[in-house]
């Protein structure tokens, strides 16, 4: 158990549809980052925060968007649901930004679009 | 922009045999992690390499990182059972981390 959380474990929904992801880091982690998991496009980066603030972007749609509160912990929503969108979120987080730190890996949230 | 590969993808071995995954990465970057995931299951960090010439080590596993090769290797040890898993390697560029698509390891009795 790497001290990471995340709800729901599983989610089913329909196309078109908005959901939200939530993930509480490890306590004293300040930094949260999300990625997308997967079978044709692999492990895919899609946002850090640091402290409440937005540090890296990566392959994320305009129609997802995240945000971290002042306890630290994170949501990740995703609006106008394709059938691509279907896959594994993870959350992870570290003490610090970026490189160096270690980054934990949260269990995931399971997405399916019907 | 940063690609990553890993070979083999798929990777079948005998119990108490020898081999090593590769990890060859496009652009310069002296930070790189392995990480191993079970089926259905998260990622569970492994090494984190952060200069030239590091090497780690953990029970039968060994992760060394040579960046001016651009070559990162696990290498494992008189495989057993318990590890088989994916094993992704993934390198830090550009203030994400990039991943490979990863190996799939299956260690046969």
């Amino acid at each position: 158990d790497s001290g990471v959380t995340q709800t729901p474990k599983h989610l089913i929904t329909a196309t078109g549809q908005r959901v939200t992801l939530r993930c509480s880091p490890r306590s004293g982690d300040l930094s949260v980052y999300w990625y997308q998991q997967s079978l044709d496009q692999g492990l895919q980066f899609l946002i850090q925060y640091y402290n409440g603030e937005e540090r890296a972007k990566g392959n994320i749609l305009e129609r997802f968007s995240a945000q971290q509160f002042p306890d630290l912990h994170s949501e990740l929503n995703l609006s106008s649901l394709e059938l691509g969108d279907s896959a594994l979120y993870f959350c992870a987080s570290s003490v610090g930004s970026g490189s160096p730190y270690e980054q934990f890996f949260g269990p995931g949230t399971r997405l399916t679009v019907l | 922009e940063l690609k990553v590969e890993q070979n083999p993808l798929f990777l079948s071995m005998q119990e108490g045999k020898n081999y090593t995954i590769y990890c060859n990465y496009s652009t310069t970057s002296d930070r790189l992690y392995w990480y191993r995931q079970d089926p259905g299951k998260s990622l569970e960090s492994l090494f984190v390499l952060l200069s030239n010439g590091a090497v780690k080590q953990e029970g039968r596993l060994m992760a060394s990182l040579d960046t001016k090769a651009r070559l990162s290797t696990l290498h494992i040890t008189a495989a057993v059972h318990d590890l088989s898993a994916t094993y992704f390697c993934a390198v830090y560029y550009g203030n994400k981390l990039v991943f490979g698509a990863g190996t799939i390891l299956r260690v046969k009795s």
